[in-house]
C-alpha cells in the first residue's frame, strides 16, 4: 500500500523568502515517480514539478526544487523568492510506475500562506 | 494551451436525485482519471480509464456511481441517487500515458441537501 504524509496543515512565509514544505511517503515499489501540485482557491490542481525514484539529482522548475531523500522516503517542495500568488494548497503525490493501475496517492496537504 | 475541461462548474442537487458530470480531456491523452475530493483531504481516485476501458475502479461505490468513457475521448461520470456524503470537488485528470504527469481540469463543486 501507498502512503503520502504532510505533517504541516499550514506554514506561513515572508514574501520574497524560501519555504520548505515537507512530505514523507511509504511505498514497497522500487520505481515509482513523485509529484507536487498547487491548488489553488479555483480548484483546480497544477503541476508544479516530478522527481523519479531513479533520478540521481534533483529535479528544478524555476523557483521550484524537491529534495529528494530516498533512504529517508522524503519527497519535500522548495520555493525560492516566494510571491503573493504562491498562497494555495500543495499536494504532494506519488505513483508507482508499472504495468496496470498506477493511481496518484495523494497527501492531505499544506496549505501556504504568503505574508506581504 | 490545451486543458482539461469540466462541467458544470458547481451543481447543487437534493438528496436521491440523479446528477451527471463530464469531463473532455488533451486531446490525444489516453489515460482519464476521475478523482473525489473532500473538502481539507487529498483527492482520492474513483476511476481509472486506459482509453475507453476502465484499468482501476476499486474505489468507485459501484451501488450509485457509474462513469464511461464510450469512445475513448471525453467521460462521464454519474451518481445515482446522490446521497449526503457526496458534497465534494470531483476532478477530472488525463495524461499522455501511464507514467505521464496528470494535467487536472478545474473541477466540479457538487453540494447535495
Amino acid at each position: 500500500a501507498q502512503k503520502i504524509t504532510q505533517t504541516q496543515p499550514g506554514m506561513f512565509v515572508q514574501e520574497k523568502e524560501a519555504v520548505t514544505l515537507d512530505c514523507t511517503y511509504d511505498t514497497s515499489d522500487q520505481s515509482y515517480g513523485l509529484f507536487w501540485y498547487k491548488q489553488p482557491s479555483s480548484g483546480e490542481m497544477i503541476f508544479l514539478i516530478y522527481q523519479g525514484s531513479y533520478d540521481e539529482q534533483n529535479a528544478t522548475e524555476g523557483r521550484y526544487s524537491l529534495n529528494f531523500q530516498k533512504a529517508r522516503k522524503s519527497a519535500n517542495l522548495v520555493i525560492s523568492a516566494s510571491q503573493l500568488g504562491d498562497s494555495a494548497m500543495y499536494f504532494c503525490a506519488m505513483r508507482p510506475t508499472k504495468t496496470g493501475a498506477n493511481n496518484l496517492f495523494f497527501g492531505t496537504g499544506t496549505r501556504l500562506t504568503v505574508i506581504p | 494551451e490545451a486543458e482539461v475541461a469540466q462541467s458544470p462548474r458547481y451543481k447543487i442537487t437534493e438528496k436521491s436525485q440523479a446528477v451527471a458530470f463530464w469531463c473532455d480531456p488533451i486531446s490525444g491523452h489516453a489515460t482519464l482519471y476521475w478523482y473525489r475530493q473532500i473538502l481539507g483531504q487529498g483527492p482520492e481516485l474513483l476511476v481509472q480509464f486506459q482509453d475507453e476501458s476502465v484499468v482501476d475502479d476499486s474505489q468507485l461505490p459501484k451501488d450509485r456511481f457509474s462513469a464511461e468513457r464510450l469512445k475513448g475521448v471525453d467521460s462521464t461520470l454519474k451518481i445515482q441517487p446522490a446521497e449526503l456524503g457526496d458534497s465534494a470537488m470531483y476532478l477530472c485528470a488525463s495524461s499522455l500515458s501511464r507514467q505521464g504527469e496528470a494535467f487536472f481540469g478545474q473541477g466540479t463543486r457538487l453540494t447535495v441537501v
